[in-house]
C-alpha cells in the first residue's frame, strides 16, 4: 500500500526565511505533484516531478525529487506572506496497478508572519 | 484556462436525505474525480471516471455512487446522507491518463453538512 507522509505537518514562520517541507512515499511511483491551496479554496497545481533528480522553480519555491530516497521536497526561498496556504504532495500508484489514483500527503499548513 | 465548476458551494441536509453534487469541466477532459477532504487526512478519492459511463472505485466510494452521462458532467450522490459524510468535497478533472504530465484541476468544492 502506498502512503504518503508530508512533515511538518504545521509550519509558522516569519517572512524573509527559508524552509524546507518533506514529502516521503513509501513504493516506487512514476509522478509527484505538488499543490496549493488557499484558505477556504480550491487546490492549484504547482509542480510535476517525472524523474529522479527533476528540479522545478517557481518564484520563491522550489521542489525536487529523489525516487531512490522516495523523498521529494519543497523548499521556500525567502518567504513572503503570500506564500501562506496549505501545501500537498501527491503519488501516482505505479502504473502497472489498474486503478489510476493519486495518493495524498495530509498537507503542510504554511503560515508566514509579517 | 481550464474551468471546473460545482454546483453548490454550501450545503445543508439532513440523515437520510438523497444528495447530489455536480460537476462540470469546460475542457473536453476524459478524466473526472471526486475527492472529500478532511483536516488532517488530505484528499481521499472517492470514485474516478475514464470516459463517459465508466467508473471506478477510489479508497472510501462506501456509502457514495456516481453518473457520468456526459463527458463535461460528473455526479456524486450521497444515497442516504449521513453525519459522517460532512466534509468538503472536491470535483476534479483532468486531461488524459496517458500524458507524462497529466494534471488535475480542481473546482473550488462544495462543503457538505449533514444534520
Amino acid at each position: 500500500e502506498l502512503k504518503v507522509e508530508q512533515n511538518p505537518l504545521f509550519l509558522s514562520m516569519q517572512e524573509g526565511k527559508n524552509y524546507t517541507i518533506y514529502c516521503n512515499y513509501s513504493t516506487t511511483s512514476d509522478r509527484l505533484y505538488w499543490y496549493r491551496q488557499d484558505p477556504g479554496k480550491s487546490l492549484e497545481s504547482l509542480f510535476v516531478l517525472l524523474s529522479n533528480g527533476a528540479v522545478k522553480q517557481e518564484g520563491r519555491l522550489m521542489a525536487s525529487l529523489d525516487t531512490k530516497a522516495r523523498l521529494s521536497t519543497l523548499h521556500i526561498t525567502a518567504a513572503v506572506h503570500d506564500l501562506s496556504a496549505t501545501y500537498f504532495c501527491a503519488v501516482d500508484l505505479p502504473s502497472m496497478d489498474s486503478n489510476y489514483q493519486l495518493i495524498w500527503g495530509a498537507g503542510t499548513k504554511l503560515i508566514i508572519k509579517p | 484556462d481550464v474551468k471546473v465548476t460545482q454546483s453548490s458551494r454550501y450545503l445543508v441536509k439532513r440523515t437520510g436525505e438523497k444528495v447530489f453534487l455536480e460537476c462540470v469541466q469546460d475542457m473536453d477532459h476524459e478524466n473526472m474525480f471526486w475527492y472529500r477532504q478532511d483536516p488532517g487526512l488530505g484528499l481521499r478519492l472517492i470514485y474516478f471516471s475514464y470516459d463517459v459511463k465508466m467508473k471506478e472505485k477510489g479508497d472510501i466510494p462506501e456509502g457514495y455512487s456516481v453518473s457520468r452521462e456526459k463527458k463535461e458532467r460528473f455526479s456524486l450522490i450521497l444515497e442516504s446522507a449521513s453525519t459522517n459524510q460532512t466534509s468538503m468535497y472536491l470535483c476534479a478533472s483532468s486531461l488524459s491518463l496517458w500524458l507524462a504530465t497529466d494534471t488535475q484541476y480542481f473546482g473550488p468544492g462544495t462543503r457538505l453538512t449533514v444534520l
